[in-house]
């Protein structure tokens, strides 16, 4: 049974590019979550995803969208990078019917932004 | 708003010593409680969870016990092992509307376990 998978592991960006990061959940999981980890802190919750639709979002800037596809993976995209976004981004996935409370999570994809 | 305060690390053990890994909560209704480990350069790990007052979640000798009273929840452990060497998040799950949670976590307790 596959778990959350990320892609890619690591990526480097400079300032002002944009970055789409991708993320398949685990099988039989409806609902993808995104969050953000800087490093040293507790990750923080950017948004969360459920029919193609964004269902609830953190305190994140425009510059932070996403996506969902009909077979349930999800994109997360950042435009206009600061050096600030640097940080480790993690999918969670989890079954809507079943309790969107309890995630699991990928193992990330670190972004280094120059 | 809903929040999570655990105790500063970093925790150093020696292997075998008991482990306790203070959280305290604050929040509106009954969450979810959990806590999550992540070890060095990977993703987060669900370790256990309790969901609702007086649970007790339990994994891998790892124990926490779901205090509504003193709003509490925290990371016990008998005897530590090296292995469990990680840096360990408290969490509480954030219910918004349509059913749709966030979990809020806490900065996180770096513990290293000395052999």
């Amino acid at each position: 049974d596959a778990g959350v998978t990320q892609s890619p592991t690591h990526l480097i960006k400079t300032r002002g590019q944009q970055v789409t990061l991708r993320c398949s959940p685990k099988s039989g999981h409806d609902t993808v979550s995104w969050y953000q980890q800087a490093l040293g802190q507790g990750p923080q919750f950017i948004f969360q995803y459920y029919e193609e639709e964004e269902r609830q979002r953190g305190n994140f800037p425009d510059r932070f969208s996403g996506h969902q596809f009909p077979n349930y993976s999800s994109e997360l995209n950042v435009n206009a990078l600061w050096l600030g976004d640097s940080a480790l981004y993690l999918c969670a996935s989890s079954s809507w019917a079943g309790g969107t409370e309890t995630q699991y999570f990928g193992p990330g994809t670190r972004l280094l932004v120059l | 708003g809903n929040s999570v305060t655990q105790m500063e690390g970093p925790v150093t053990l020696s292997e075998e010593a008991f482990l306790t890994i203070n959280c305290t909560y604050t929040a509106t209704g009954y969450p979810s409680l959990f806590w999550y480990v992540q070890y060095p350069g990977e993703g987060l790990q669900l370790l256990l969870k309790a969901t609702k007052a007086d649970d007790k979640g339990s994994n891998k000798g790892f124990e926490a016990t779901y205090r509504k009273e003193t709003t509490s929840f925290h990371l016990e452990k008998g005897s530590v092992q090296v292995s469990d060497s990680a840096v360990y998040f408290c969490a509480l799950s954030d219910l918004g509307y349509s059913s749709a949670s966030k979990i809020i976590f806490g900065s996180g307790t770096r513990l290293s376990i000395r052999p």
